[in-house]
């Protein structure tokens, strides 16, 4: 039973760029939220989605933007890169309801230069 | 507005040591979820915990046990008989239990460092 997979496992991009990170969940969920991880941080939550719409949102700019589709897999789009969106991006599968166990995947490292 | 603190930046310790992670978080919601994860090195955020609002039984699992206390808003987490493959940042997750509302708020996690 495959676990969440990411892909790219590394990104170098520059300043202005855009970026696509994809997910596939674990067998049998059907909820994908993604959080970034800033070097020496904890993850902080970004987005959810459920049902192919995104369900709740963090606090990030609209550059950050996702979809998913209806094998329930994931994308995580960043416009206009900044230095500062540099980070580990990890993407985390579960069951929708109350609070349902989020499984991570081992995360995309971006780096833009 | 939820917040998690993990006071302790970095722990070292001597193999076989016990050690404890402190958590302390900040929540208006009456039911909520605590997690516990660990981080290693490859980046993959690793379930270890999540203990429900309702029930403040302590747990234990092998060598590890969660201390749950909501009369001071802690949930800390005792590792005993340290190993080397403990090593890792561990994080406290705090989440909401209603449907749509399962962001996962985290603290900045603790460094543990076990010692051979």
């Amino acid at each position: 039973d495959a676990g969440v997979t990411q892909s790219p496992t590394h990104l170098i991009k520059t300043r202005g760029q855009q970026v696509t990170l994809r997910c596939s969940p674990k067998s049998g969920h059907d909820t994908v939220s993604w959080y970034q991880q800033a070097l020496g941080q904890g993850p902080q939550f970004i987005f959810q989605y459920y049902e192919e719409e995104e369900r709740q949102r963090g606090n990030f700019p609209d550059r950050f933007s996702g979809h998913q589709f209806p094998n329930y897999s994931s994308e995580l789009n960043v416009n206009a890169l900044l230095l500062g969106d540099s980070a580990l991006y990890l993407c985390a599968s579960s069951l929708a309801g109350g609070a349902n166990i989020q499984y991570f995947g081992a995360g995309t490292r971006l780096s833009v230069l | 507005a939820q917040k998690v603190t993990q006071a302790q930046t970095e722990i070292s310790v001597v193999e076989k040591e016990d050690v404890t992670l402190d958590c302390v978080y900040e929540t208006r919601d009456t039911t909520y979820y605590l997690f516990w994860y660990k981080q290693p090195p490859s980046g993959e955020l690793v379930f270890l915990i999540r203990r429900n609002s309702f029930d403040e039984q302590n747990e234990i699992s092998g060598r590890y046990s969660w201390n749950f206390q909501k009369s001071t808003s802690s949930f800390n987490f005792t590792i005993t008989a340290s190993q080397v493959v403990d090593s890792a940042v561990y994080f406290c997750a705090l989440s909401a239990t209603n449907f749509g509302n399962e962001k996962l708020t985290f603290g900045t996690g603790t460094r543990l460092t076990i010692i051979p």
